[in-house]
């Protein structure tokens, strides 16, 4: 079975940078696609993000400016890295995974991380 | 990009049906046969119940079914149980490969 577990610190500035690492077990970081999707608290799902196993990424319009995702195979885990937070970066970050449309486009997701605070205050 | 359209909150009596409506633009919702629809119970991660606008995982009970109309897509949750009080989110490709989400509706097994 899949687990993806999310990692980082809990507390981070306003205008720093957030920096997450999401971890995958009991499979192949291979042939997928991987978001990165936040949640402020008691509010909705807001996808951030994606990277391909190939290394192409693509990102929320709202965010794009400020989001790096990033790939380490060698140890099955990717990375969210958000510049220039505010308060309103405050959220549950999950990490999730998606298979490839026919198209070869992310369309769902089927496995999520359990997702980590993040607060941004100084 | 917006968020799509999702009533706050449903209620329903165990035994009932309830359905949850997701409204978006031909851009997203109208446009791809990629809706799905999440379930998420406090302090858990989401799970996936709908998937390409009507199919279901495997697990998934066949009381959760999904359908679309126009830029309306909707889940129906038939014989409510206690277990199914929960959040739930809709999402659709929205083109450019992009993705978007709804609001998140609160059911409320009365």
């Amino acid at each position: 079975q899949v687990q993806l577990q999310e990692s980082g610190p809990g507390l981070v500035t306003p205008s720093e940078t957030l920096s997450l690492t999401c971890t995958v077990s009991g499979g192949s970081i291979s042939h997928y696609y991987w978001s990165w999707i936040r949640q402020p608290p008691g509010e909705g799902l807001e996808w951030i993000g994606y990277i391909h196993y190939s290394g192409s990424t693509n990102y929320n319009p709202s965010l794009k400016s400020r989001v790096t995702i990033s790939l380490d195979t060698s140890k099955n885990q990717f990375s969210l890295k958000l510049s220039s937070v505010t308060p309103a970066d405050t959220a549950i970050y999950h990490c999730a995974r998606s298979w490839p449309s026919s198209g070869g486009f992310p369309k769902d997701f089927d496995f999520w991380g359990q997702g980590t605070l993040v607060t941004v205050s100084s | 990009q917006s968020a799509l359209t999702q009533p706050r909150s449903v209620s329903g009596s165990p035994g009932q049906s309830v359905t949850i409506s997701c409204t978006g633009t031909s851009s997203d919702v109208g446009g791809y046969n990629y809706v799905s629809w999440y379930q998420q119970h406090p302090g858990k991660a989401p799970k996936v119940i709908i998937y390409d606008v009507s199919k279901r995982p495997s697990g998934v009970p066949d009381r959760f079914s999904g359908s679309k109309s126009g830029n309306t897509a909707s889940l129906t949750i038939s014989g409510l149980q206690a277990e199914d009080e929960a959040d739930y989110y809709c999402c659709s490709y929205a083109g450019i490969y992009s993705l978007v989400f709804g609001g998140g509706t609160k059911l409320t097994v009365l």
